[in-house]
């Protein structure tokens, strides 16, 4: 079993939807989370962190269940700039970030 | 600060032939990392370094693949011999902390092997 899994998509959405990726992890061992977006042929860039108490950056919300060993990622009022792919990334502490495949997004207008 | 710099952009080799990759870290990071992205195994790391040590390269395909930091400001990753199936976009990035969620990645060889 992978250490980081998710539905790969994709996901099409028109503007203005409410769309949600979900992830699990592994390792329970695992201590850190974070979304990264990738846009098409770039490089990772980190989106957001993913706290316990769960987070949120304007349209962007992040949950964490660490009993479930899952992370979410939801996105209000899509805009078509959010199309990308949305990578899932758990840290067990101490040792390089572990990524998942990743999730694609395509909003239209 | 430049950013993460990796050489070349784009690398097409026949199977058979040694390819090396290159990369230049932020000045400061004290850890850097190779990752491989193919659309079938997504984002896989392959070794990453502390203060120019390697610390894991169990990621490493084999024997095949070798990585070097010989000082702070840069780092290959080396292919001999390079086989079809090494086609991918290997991606090095870097970052002041293993577990810190900031790595800056470069912008990545997309390595084409006929």
């Amino acid at each position: 079993r992978k250490e980081v899994e998710q539905d790969p998509g994709p996901f099409n959405v028109p503007e203005g939807a409410t769309v949600a990726f979900n992830c699990t992890y592994s390792n329970s061992a695992s201590q850190s989370f974070f979304w990264y977006r990738q846009d098409c042929r770039k490089e990772p860039k980190l989106l957001m962190s993913v706290y316990s108490s769960g987070n949120e950056d304007g349209r962007f919300t992040a949950q964490l269940n660490r009993a479930s060993q899952y992370i979410s990622l939801l996105i209000r009022d899509s805009k078509l700039s959010d199309s990308a792919t949305y990578l899932c990334v758990v840290n067990k502490g101490g040792t390089a970030l572990i990524f998942g495949k990743g999730t694609t997004l395509s909003v239209s207008s | 600060d430049a950013g993460v710099i990796q050489s070349p952009r784009h690398e097409v080799t026949e199977m058979g032939q040694e390819v090396t990759l290159r990369c230049k870290p932020i000045s400061g990071h004290d850890y850097l990392f190779w990752y491989r992205q193919t659309m079938m195994r997504g984002l896989e790391l392959l070794i990453y370094f502390n203060n120019n040590v390697p610390i894991d390269d169990s990621g490493m395909p084999e024997d095949r693949f070798s990585a070097k930091m010989p000082n702070a400001s840069f780092s290959t990753l080396k292919i001999q011999p390079s086989e079809p199936r090494d086609s991918a976009v290997y991606f090095c990035a870097s970052s002041l902390t293993a577990g810190s969620p900031i790595y800056t990645f470069g912008s990545g060889t997309r390595l084409t092997v006929v």
